[in-house]
């Protein structure tokens, strides 16, 4: 089975903080995705990565950066949280053998 | 890049009945249309997906159908039960796996 986690389910930052996210999965995937999820919206992509080290931008990267040192491991970066950054932040994992992407608990991040 | 429409943004059906989901994508380069389920409080999961060398594909209750020429698919629910009830959102993609997808639509099934 799958298991895509994110180091917290709820957060509460200050406008101004640097806040960490971060994704683990365990299946060996490659290609790893940041995603906000608001109300009306849908999904929107942040960021991906196809390989360690490797990252792209998504539809909605600005205020955004990533990183991924290891392959299990994609952590998202707001440089300077701001409150239009409030929301739903998912994470994703896809195999290239199986299409399906398989998302994470979700963090609701909260930015006052 | 890909734009994709979803409709209706709401969905409210008698238990038993079907309904029907619709999605218009707009770059004709995407070539596979996945549907995914949300639970209240859960995470997105695939229901079903069509590769665009395919019209139509089937799984018990759910099916999706395929239009390129007219650039849209859609979702196909039957017999509709309570556990139906949920967020669903249509997404395409091209080979690179990068979704974009519909705003969503939340489907009410009354009993």
């Amino acid at each position: 089975d799958v298991k895509v986690t994110q180091s917290s389910r709820y957060l509460v930052k200050r406008t101004g903080e640097k806040v960490f996210l971060e994704c683990v999965q365990d299946m060996d995937h490659e290609n790893m995705f940041w995603y906000r999820q608001d109300p009306g919206l849908g999904l929107r992509l942040i960021y991906f990565s196809y390989d360690v080290k490797m990252k792209e931008k998504g539809d909605i990267p600005e205020g955004y950066s990533v990183s991924r040192e290891k392959k299990e491991r994609f952590s998202l970066i707001l440089e300077s949280a701001s409150t239009n950054q409030t929301s739903m932040y998912l994470c994703a994992t896809h195999s290239s053998y199986r299409d399906e992407q398989y998302f994470g608990p979700g963090t609701r991040l909260t930015v006052t | 890049g890909e734009n994709v429409e979803q409709h209706p943004s709401t969905l409210s059906v008698q238990e038993g009945d079907s309904a029907v989901i619709k999605c218009t994508y707009s770059d004709s380069a995407s070539n596979y249309f996945p549907w995914y389920k949300q639970e209240l409080g859960k995470r997105p999961q695939l229901i079903i997906d069509i590769r665009s060398n395919v019209g139509e594909k089937k799984d018990q209750r759910i099916a999706v159908t395929l239009n390129k020429t007219a650039k849209h698919f859609s979702l196909h629910i039957t017999e509709t039960q309570p556990e139906d009830s949920a967020v669903y959102f249509c997404a395409a993609a091209t080979n690179d796996y990068k979704l974009s997808f519909g705003a969503g639509t939340t489907v009410t099934v009354r009993a």
